[in-house]
């Protein structure tokens, strides 16, 4: 079945710093989504890629959509104390989504 | 703006006892889900459900599980016997489109506790 692998699974990040998490799949995608946990909090949808090589930002959040359609990346630049979570991404797969087990951010100050 | 609500937001029962997890949906809204997450853990698809039957369900949604949508609004899971394995945070979704091509909106989640 589908799979989708997510690294690093936590990702320590000093304040002002960039980072970025990966996602690939076991399969080609019509699409992906991220979503982001906050601690004690339940996945709030983030963003939703759909074409090939597709990248979208918001904010200092930069998506992209591998040109395979296999992988997918979330880069986040000058981190803040904002960004702590957990990010998800999740392959759509008829009726399920199927999620990566997420990268969890903390931020030191 | 309109929200997935879920009750109880806690609940702690013993093995072997029967427990019903309650989700009303946004209104508009068309499919309906329930995932898990055991602490620490990913966030798991059990059940998808459209047109008062089950669309979807993975191999953990066994003969334990049901999903019922008894009347306009609510949407529930029902665990006959519960396990201490079935110990997670359990989240219900939904969305207009269904077939997962959009973004699902998820509930503030029911802890489950099985002692």
């Amino acid at each position: 079945g589908q799979q989708v692998m997510q690294i690093p699974q936590y990702q320590h990040v000093q304040e002002g710093e960039d980072f970025t998490t990966y996602c690939n799949s076991s399969t080609t995608l019509s699409n992906i989504q991220w979503y982001k946990q906050r601690p004690g909090g339940h996945p709030v949808f983030l963003i939703q890629l759909v074409k090939s090589g597709e990248v979208k930002k918001q904010k200092r959040l930069t998506f992209q959509f591998g040109e395979a359609k296999k992988n997918s990346s979330l880069h986040i630049t000058a981190t803040q104390t904002t960004d702590v979570g957990t990010y998800f991404c999740a392959g759509p797969r008829d009726y399920k989504l199927s999620f990566g087990a997420g990268t969890t951010v903390t931020v030191r100050a | 703006e309109p929200e997935v609500t879920q009750t109880p937001s806690h609940q702690v029962t013993q093995m072997g006892q029967e427990v019903i997890l309650r989700c009303v949906p946004i209104s508009n809204h068309l499919y309906f889900y329930w995932y898990r997450q055991i602490l620490g853990q990913k966030v798991e698809f059990l059940v998808s459900f459209y047109n008062n039957e089950i669309s979807e369900k993975s191999e953990i949604f066994d003969d334990q599980f049901s999903v019922e949508r008894p009347d306009g609004s609510n949407f529930t899971l029902k665990i006959r016997s519960t396990k201490l394995e079935d110990s997670a945070m359990y989240f219900c979704a939904s969305n207009f489109a269904g077939r997962s091509y959009n973004e699902q909106f998820f509930g503030p989640g029911t802890r489950l506790t099985v002692l």
